[in-house]
């Protein structure tokens, strides 16, 4: 059975980091792109950030560019997110999602609360 | 990165349909041939129901079905359940510069 389970969230105040995981088992964590989203409360979804299989490949949404990394250890099967210079509007749940394809999201993790406040 | 259109609301009785719409540009949902179709429950993470405007995952009933004409796609669900109550979320793919791109959300209600 494939599961994702992120990881990492809390309160942290504006200016902060935070390092959000995400474990993945059930299926050949290495043969798969992934991904992160971000749902604010109340608001819908928007994507953050994508990273190939091997990790050569990395794209960004604009509003995360220059504070966000993703990154991934495949012999760990995990993904990560590192968050920089957080600001209030970084408020979410964030999820990683596995990638089957060109762009489908087939498999989504619980998600994990990230509040940015002082 | 404009998130793609979509109408906030839309209902429908059991056993009847309803079509959500997705409206993008040239760019995104009119560009290429990979729009997907996610139904998200309250306090629950997304479940992908339609892949490349309008495959199937295994699993997901032949009640949903997708497609696109220009820079707009839809998703019907056909026979309405109350089980089919929920956040329905489009995406598309949009090229190496904006990569992702979601839609605005519609609430879909079962009268």
């Amino acid at each position: 059975e494939v599961q994702l389970v992120e990881s990492g969230g809390g309160l942290v105040q504006p200016g902060g980091s935070l390092r959000l995981s995400c474990a993945a088992s059930g299926f050949t964590f290495s043969s798969y792109e992934m991904n992160w989203v971000r749902q604010a409360p109340g608001k819908g979804l928007e994507w953050v950030s994508y990273i190939s299989s091997s990790g050569s490949t990395i794209y960004y949404a604009d509003s995360v560019k220059g504070r966000f990394t993703i990154s991934r250890d495949n012999a760990k099967n995990s993904l990560y997110l590192q968050m920089n210079s957080l600001r209030a509007e970084d408020t979410a749940v964030y999820y990683c999602a596995r990638e089957n394809g060109v762009a489908p999201l087939d498999y989504w993790g619980q998600g994990t609360l990230v509040t940015v406040s002082s | 990165q404009s998130a793609l259109t979509q109408p906030p609301s839309a209902s429908g009785s059991p056993g009847q349909s309803v079509t959500i719409s997705c409206t993008g540009t040239s760019s995104d949902v009119g560009g290429y041939n990979y729009v997907s179709w996610y139904q998200q429950h309250p306090g629950k993470a997304p479940k992908l129901m339609i892949y490349e405007v309008s495959k199937r995952p295994s699993g997901v009933p032949d009640r949903f079905s997708g497609s696109k004409s220009g820079n707009t796609a839809s998703l019907t669900v056909s026979g309405l359940q109350a089980e089919d109550e929920a956040d329905y979320y489009c995406s598309s793919y949009a090229g190496s510069n904006n990569f992702y791109v979601f839609g605005t959300g519609t609430k879909v209600t079962v009268l």
